[in-house]
């Protein structure tokens, strides 16, 4: 069974700039997450899509949006770069939501100059 | 408020010994918690859980504690081995409608040969 992907592994973007990032999770997963990691931060949830729904959403701006696709795969987009967004983008995939274990891909590193 | 807690960012242990990683919450709507492991350049995994029904949960080498009173569990490792050296994250969540996963910051746990 394949796991969690994301694309792309790396990337390096400027200020200012936008980005979408992208998740196909597990296959029969409905449910879709995206944390952001930074050093010394820990994983800080962006936001939850359920059947292309988005049932919960983090602390964080506006720049920072998502969806879901009617296969389950999702996307995350973030505009007008800040150097402060540079870190780990990880999505992971559950059943049902956290009531079931998630399961996470390897991440999009992502580096703003 | 960082509602999940790992104080200790760091752990070193000997191959063979106990290792016991903490974790404290705040939130006393949170009934459902998770241990993640996660190793560099990789998402996090999924290692075991726990439902505040319970007290304990074991899985082969892996044991979670839980206190509800005093709003703290911990991971217990035994024994600990040199491929268990990783950042662990503690997680919690209610497992109600539109909930999420709270993460603490991880504890990163070095097993010595």
């Amino acid at each position: 069974k394949a796991g969690v992907t994301q694309t792309p592994r790396y990337l390096i973007k400027t200020r200012g700039q936008q980005v979408t990032l992208s998740c196909s999770p597990i296959s029969g997963h409905r449910s879709v997450s995206w944390y952001q990691q930074t050093p010394g931060q820990g994983l800080q949830f962006l936001f939850e899509y359920f059947s292309e729904t988005q049932r919960n959403k983090g602390n964080f701006p506006g720049r920072f949006s998502g969806r879901q696709f009617s296969n389950s795969r999702s996307e995350m987009n973030v505009s007008t770069l800040e150097l402060g967004d540079s870190a780990l983008y990880l999505c992971a995939s559950s059943r049902a939501g956290i009531s079931s274990p998630l399961h996470f891909g390897n991440g999009t590193r992502l580096t703003v100059t | 408020d960082q509602q999940v807690k790992q104080n200790s960012p760091s752990l070193s242990v000997q191959e063979g010994r106990i290792s016991i990683l903490n974790c404290d919450y705040t939130n006393s709507m949170f009934d459902y918690f998770l241990w993640y492991k996660k190793y560099p350049a990789e998402g996090p995994t999924f290692l075991i859980s726990i439902s505040s029904i319970k007290d304990k949960n074991e899985d082969g080498r892996f044991t979670v504690f839980l206190n509800k009173s005093a709003k703290h569990l911990s991971l217990h490792i035994v024994p600990s081995q040199p491929g268990d050296s990783a950042v662990y994250f503690c997680a919690a969540g209610n497992t109600g409608a539109n909930s999420k996963l709270t993460f603490g910051k991880g504890i990163t746990l070095s097993v010595r040969p």
